[in-house]
């Protein structure tokens, strides 16, 4: 079974540029998880999509964050415009249903750099 | 919300030796505590949970205690080995409704051969 992929692994911009990060879910996989991981600190969920429906995006800075999730697969990330705390690991993770406890895949993450 | 504290943020053993990563939890409705363990480059895996209707789960080396009363969760590593050396978060959810997660702040384990 192919896990969660994500692309890019590495991304350096300055402030105030825009970035997306791409997430390919566990195919079959109905629920996808955006998190943010700073160094030194747990992941923090940001997004939670349930098919391309998000069900919780209370911690996601919504003047600058969007994300998007079209035909229940594949999700998006953006940042724009980028600030120098937005530096961190940006996790996908996916689990196959939503609402009852199921194990989450997470992929590499995304390390985002900015300067 | 919820806040999941996590201690000690290092922990340095010699092989065979036993560890230990202690959680404490605020919300008492939580329910459901996972472990997660992350390796350099990677993004975390479950390594074993337990669920608030039990208060002891093992799983080879590896056990996790649960004290709902205190609130307090424990992972516990026997006979530990150099792969062993990664990052290891404990969480906490509610099982009902969607699954959210709030992680603890981590724990670097290196084990010395």
């Amino acid at each position: 079974e192919a896990g969660v992929a994500q692309s890019p692994r590495y991304k350096i911009i300055e402030k105030r540029q825009s970035v997306a990060f791409w997430c390919n879910p566990i195919s079959g996989h109905a629920t996808l998880y955006w998190y943010q991981q700073i160094l030194g600190q747990g992941p923090k969920l940001l997004i939670q999509f349930q098919n391309n429906g998000v069900v919780d995006d209370s911690q996601l800075p919504k003047d600058r964050f969007s994300a998007e999730r079209l035909k229940g697969v594949d999700s998006t990330l953006k940042i724009q415009p980028a600030k120098l705390e937005d530096s961190a690991v940006y996790l996908c993770a996916s689990s196959s249903l939503g609402g009852q406890i199921n194990e989450q895949y997470f992929g590499p993450g995304t390390r985002l750099t900015v300067t | 919300g919820e806040n999941v504290e996590q201690h000690p943020s290092t922990l340095s053993v010699q092989e065979g030796d036993s560890a230990v990563i202690k959680c404490t939890y605020s919300d008492s409705a939580s329910n459901y505590f996972p472990w997660y363990k992350q390796e350099l480059g990677k993004g975390p895996q479950l390594i074993i949970d337990i669920r608030s209707n039990v208060g002891e789960k093992k799983d080879q080396r590896i056990a996790v205690t649960l004290n709902k009363t205190a609130k307090h969760f424990s992972l516990h590593i026997t006979e530990t080995q150099p792969e062993d050396s990664a990052v290891y978060f404990c969480a906490a959810s509610r099982i009902s409704g969607f699954q959210k997660l709030v992680f603890g702040t981590g724990t670097r384990l290196l084990v010395s051969p």
